[in-house]
Parts: C-alpha cells; structure tokens; sequence
C-alpha cells in the first residue's frame, strides 16, 4: 500500500491528452512538500520528468506538465504519442522519508 | 556527463549477505546526496536510504533497518549499499540515484540497477 496514490492504468489515444493523479495526505503533499514524476520507459530506469510540481527538466517535451493543489497533485500529457507508453511515478516527502506513488500504466491507443 | 553505474548484484540464500556498489562519474560526487531506491519485479519504485554528502547523515526506509548499511567514499567516487540477513522480499532491482540538490529532495540522475534475488 503506497503512502501516494495513483490510478493503475490510464489510456488515451495519439493527439489526446490524459491526466494522472497522485493523491497523498495532510502529512505529505498536503504539509506543503513538492511533488515530483519520473517516467520508466520498459526494461528501462527511471527518468525525471517533472520536479518541485511544475518545472520541467531539461530536454522534456513541454507537452509533459504537473501541477499541485492541497493534497494532491496531477501530470498532463497532451498531444500523446506512442514513445509516452510507460509507468508513470509520484515522488514526495513524508516523515523524514522519500516516499512514491504506487505507479500509473500509461497505453497509447 | 552523469554517469550511475551499479553493481554487486547476484542470487543470495535468505539470511546471506551482499554489498552493492555505485561508481559515479561526470559530477563532484562530494557535493550531492545520493540515495538508493529499489523495484521488486512487476512492482513499483520503494526508496531504501540516502546519506549526506560527507557521510554524516544516514536515512533509511524501515523495512531495512538495522539490516543495510550505506555509505559512500569520496575519494572514490563511489556509493554502496551493505545488505545483511537478506529476505526473500528484498528481493529487487537497485538504483542508485542523485539528488540535485533543491529545495525538496528527488533524484535528477538514476543508474541501470543491479537486480539482487534473494532465494533458496
């Protein structure tokens, strides 16, 4: 049971866009620690996509984008191609420890 | 450029023992955090420790305490994870993992991992 929540899977087809949600608590998210989002690719390690809730890495599409509200947080994927097929992870801060959602499966339609 | 590499990785009776290694390069590894995260097969992703910068600090998840040990040498640029009485959940691949350093802690750079099976 992952301290953050997401859904397990979520799908869209080429040129749509499609949100996942990253729900915490009021001892995490809510206490004001940032969210972050990672994207692991198969049989691959996991990438930074978005970190402290809205700022994109260097070299991430701009149609990658996340944002924050109370306890919870959300990343939108617009115009989804089928290289943005993978799992989809929440980070963030709860009692002294990094704590992660327990991961979405993105398909591509 | 940033570069992770993991190793030590193996098959181990439950109970055994094995130290992992990561050998950094392409950065000041004296300057930053780092922390290793594992992923059992077909699981998510479960961070397991970090350790500041000069060793000073150490963190760890409670499922391993007082079972793993991390440490880092400077010198050799190098991370490592001490796993004793190991269990059949841990059980995993391990990352190692920078964090850059802001205001909020995630990891900016990740290894290939080293998958570690712990079976009779």
């Amino acid at each position: 049971q992952s301290v953050l929540t997401q859904p397990p899977s979520v799908s869209g087809a080429p040129g749509q866009r499609v949100t996942i949600s990253c729900t915490g608590s009021s001892s995490n998210i809510g206490a004001g620690y940032d969210v972050h989002w990672y994207q692991q690719l198969p049989g691959t390690a996991p990438k930074l996509l978005i970190y402290g809730n809205s700022n994109r890495p260097s070299g991430v599409p701009d149609r990658f984008s996340g944002s924050k509200s109370g306890t919870s947080a959300s990343l939108a994927i617009t115009g989804l191609q089928a290289e943005d097929e993978a799992d989809y992870y929440c980070q963030s801060y709860d009692s002294s420890h990094v704590v992660f959602g327990g991961g979405t499966k993105l398909t591509v339609l | 450029e940033v570069q992770l590499v993991e190793s030590g990785g193996g098959l181990v009776q439950p109970g055994g023992s094995l130290r992992l290694s990561c050998a950094a390069s392409g950065f000041t590894f004296s300057s930053y955090w780092m922390s290793w995260v594992r992923q059992a097969p077909g699981k998510g992703l479960e961070w397991v420790a970090n350790i500041k910068q000069d060793g000073s600090e150490k963190y760890y998840v409670d499922s391993v305490k007082g079972r793993f040990t991390i440490s880092r040498d400077n010198a050799k640029n190098s991370l490592y994870l001490q796993m004793n009485s190991l269990r059949a959940e841990d059980t995993a691949v391990y990352y190692c993992a920078r964090d850059p350093g802001y205001s909020s802690l995630f990891f900016d750079y990740w290894g290939q991992g080293t998958l570690v099976t712990v079976s009779s």
